[in-house]
């Protein structure tokens, strides 16, 4: 057990550029979670995959964020265009799945967009 | 929808005091309830959790009792450490909701020596 990884660990852009992250999950886990975090505040609820099906997508979150999870296997989180707004910790999350699931988180992405 | 309220913090103890972080929550069906910590520097893991109503979840001298007829699950410690300092975070996962995890504000803990 690696544990969940992400990558980038930090990433500064300029507004209006896109970017990317990476998740990659526990290799068992068919769950995959990707939450969104300011300061002083919990994580909040981004989309989550079950395998390679997205099952959910925030109605918070605009067209400008996009997520895959192409074999059931690691997890892509794009957003284009960024905006001054889109500054947080994104955390990625993994488990088995079900009512008594346990999360594991990785130790996020911090963007920081000028 | 689903939601968790949190007390505000920073609560401030010192050592050895008695800890209580309130919570309490909303949701269509029945949920799991969860306490997750998130120490410095670290990312968010698992505290203690309950699945039904009456449940008492404990871990590392903490406990926390699903009510359901208060839709609460307060976190309590006997006596806190310094290392017990870190932001603790109440949540639910709801069969209704599709058993996404929902999260609390999350609240900040410092314990003094």
């Amino acid at each position: 057990d690696t544990g969940v990884s992400q990558n980038p660990r930090h990433k500064i852009t300029k507004r209006g550029q896109n970017v990317t992250f990476r998740c990659d999950p526990i290799s068992e886990h068919n769950r995959l979670y990707w939450y969104r975090q300011t300061l002083g505040q919990g994580p909040e609820f981004l989309t989550y995959f079950q395998n390679e099906a997205q099952l959910e997508k925030s109605r918070l979150l605009s067209d400008r964020f996009s997520a895959e999870r192409p074999k059931g296997s690691f997890s892509t989180l794009e957003i284009q265009r960024t905006e001054q707004g889109d500054s947080a910790m994104y955390l990625c999350a993994s488990s088995t799945g079900g009512l008594n699931e346990k999360l594991f988180f990785g130790s996020g992405t911090q963007l920081s967009v000028l | 929808g689903d939601s968790v309220t949190q007390m505000e913090g920073p609560v401030t103890l010192s050592e050895e005091a008695f800890l209580t972080i309130n919570c309490t929550y909303t949701a269509t069906g029945y949920p799991s309830l969860f306490w997750y910590v998130q120490y410095p520097g670290e990312g968010l893991q698992l505290l203690l959790k309950a699945t039904k109503a009456d449940d008492k979840g404990s871990n590392k001298g903490f406990e926390a009792t699903y009510r359901k007829e208060t839709t609460s699950f307060h976190l309590e410690k006997g006596s806190v450490q310094v290392s017990d300092s870190a932001v603790y975070f109440c949540a639910l996962s709801d069969p209704t909701g599709g058993f996404k995890t929902i999260f609390g504000a999350g609240t900040r803990l410092f314990v003094k020596a």
